[in-house]
């Protein structure tokens, strides 16, 4: 069985402040681990992915994460927030090559001025 | 390239109505996810298509049933509708059966009255 954890519904950061949102996960085989974004009344775009190889990976939009297995954590960070980046964000976990995806119950991301 | 499509944006349905929502897959995939998201909480999966069949499903009634056709796209049916029907449902498409790097469209939104 499969589960995420995402720590924090609301995170609030300074514009040129770090930005880090915490993921926890479960997985009963080798996971597949998903960042997504989601704007008002859209879809989710994929700021990142990993599946396997290096553990740190770069996204898009200055975003990057770090599969740590040893704490099944799958953290996300950017060293300077935009204004932009205000948006509900949602960890995702897979099996490998597996056909389900488990979503987190998401973190809403403020930017304040 | 045409991204992930689907239709209607919006729908309002009374209790107890059927309804069916469409999706088209991202040009090249052959796989399609769909989820349901209610207001404040992650996406959660319905079930997946790829080769015109079921491959998975997630905890959800058999009120809730899809369709592939041989062009890839994919039809969603929810029979007997209930008020906690109501949610934003997302299509998602991927290649050869796997969620490992889903495409999503921007959804659709179903207020059950």
């Amino acid at each position: 069985a499969q589960s995420v954890t995402q720590l924090g519904s609301h995170v609030s950061v300074s514009e040129g402040a770090l930005v880090l949102l915490r993921c926890n996960y479960s997985s009963s085989v080798p996971p597949y681990l998903f960042w997504y974004v989601q704007y008002p009344n859209q879809g989710l775009q994929l700021l990142l992915k990993y599946t396997t190889g290096a553990t740190l990976v770069k996204g898009i939009n200055g975003f990057e994460a770090e599969f740590k297995k040893s704490e099944t954590s799958f953290h996300l960070t950017k060293p300077s927030a935009h204004m932009s980046d205000a948006a509900e964000y949602f960890c995702a976990v897979s099996g490998t090559g597996g056909f389900k995806t488990i979503f987190g119950a998401g973190t809403r991301l403020f930017v304040k001025a | 390239d045409a991204g992930v499509t689907q239709s209607p944006t919006h729908l309002i349905k009374t209790r107890g109505q059927q309804v069916t929502l469409r999706c088209s897959p991202k040009s090249g995939h052959d796989t399609v996810s769909w989820y349901q998201q209610a207001l404040g909480q992650g996406p959660q999966f319905i079930f997946q298509y790829y080769e015109e069949e079921e491959r998975q499903r997630g905890n959800f009634p058999d009120r809730f049933s899809g369709h592939q056709f041989p062009n890839y796209s994919s039809e969603l049916n929810v029979n007997a509708l209930l008020l906690g029907d109501s949610a934003l449902y997302l299509c998602a498409s991927s290649l050869r059966g796997t969620s490992n790097e889903q495409f999503f469209g921007p959804g659709t939104r179903l207020t059950v009255l």
